[in-house]
């Protein structure tokens, strides 16, 4: 069974600081893996999504990396911003389940 | 550039009661999917339709139907509601199946609470 971990939790940062977030799945037979935030009580904004074979895709102050053999993903937020202050969540579509599995993400706030 | 729709975005019911919720995709998009997410959860799939045909199906209770229509919107339907079915439900939809490497794109949600 496909299972999805986000490292940290919660994250605070001061404005400016890069950061990573990061994200891990049991099963490595994935179609693709996606990056999503979500605003409280918001829906879900599709972010990055990287397909299983690449390495990193890239979006503004974004970089996702894959590392399928290893079931690893990482999102990299440069000089992040109080607006980036979200729930990141990270989602993987394949493996046994042909479904969108989701992690249980990451509560990011950025400090002013 | 036009967005996942989601129709009513509150909707309260009570115990047993009957409800339906709408989504229309984005123009274009042939495939549409269904998730639940309770309070402090991450979205748990429910079910998914490509072509107006259902393509794959996830935790959904017997007690939930939906469909997806000629015109690609969809509709959930959930009878005898419970308390336990108080969630923000989502739709999003995507052109191809997620084996096609189309991102999935989200609408805000319908907040469904069962009094």
């Amino acid at each position: 069974k496909q299972e999805v971990t986000q490292i940290p939790a919660a994250l605070s940062v001061p404005e400016g600081e890069n950061l990573v977030l990061n994200c891990s799945f049991t099963d490595s037979a994935i179609y693709n893996l996606q990056w999503f935030r979500q605003d409280p009580g918001k829906g879900l904004t599709s972010l990055l999504l990287i397909q299983s074979s690449q390495r990193e895709q890239t979006s503004g102050r974004l970089n996702a990396s894959l590392d399928k053999s290893s079931g690893r993903s990482t999102l990299y937020i440069a000089a992040s911003q109080p607006g980036d202050s979200a729930t990141y969540l990270c989602a993987v579509y394949g493996g046994a389940t042909n479904k969108l599995i989701f992690g249980t993400g990451t509560l990011l706030a950025v400090q002013p | 550039a036009a967005g996942v729709i989601q129709s009513p975005r509150h909707l309260i019911k009570e115990k047993r009661e009957t409800a339906t919720l709408k989504c229309y995709p984005i123009p274009r998009h042939d495939t549409v999917y269904w998730y639940q997410q309770g309070p402090g959860q991450d979205p748990q799939f429910l079910i998914s339709f490509y072509e107006k045909m259902q393509s794959d199906k996830g935790s959904i209770p017997d007690r939930f139907s939906a469909q997806q229509f000629s015109d690609y919107h969809s509709e959930l339907n959930m009878s005898s509601l419970e308390l336990g079915d108080s969630a923000l439900y989502f739709c999003a939809s995507s052109l191809g199946q997620g084996r096609d490497n189309q991102p999935q794109h989200f609408g805000d949600g319908t907040r469904l609470s069962i009094l």
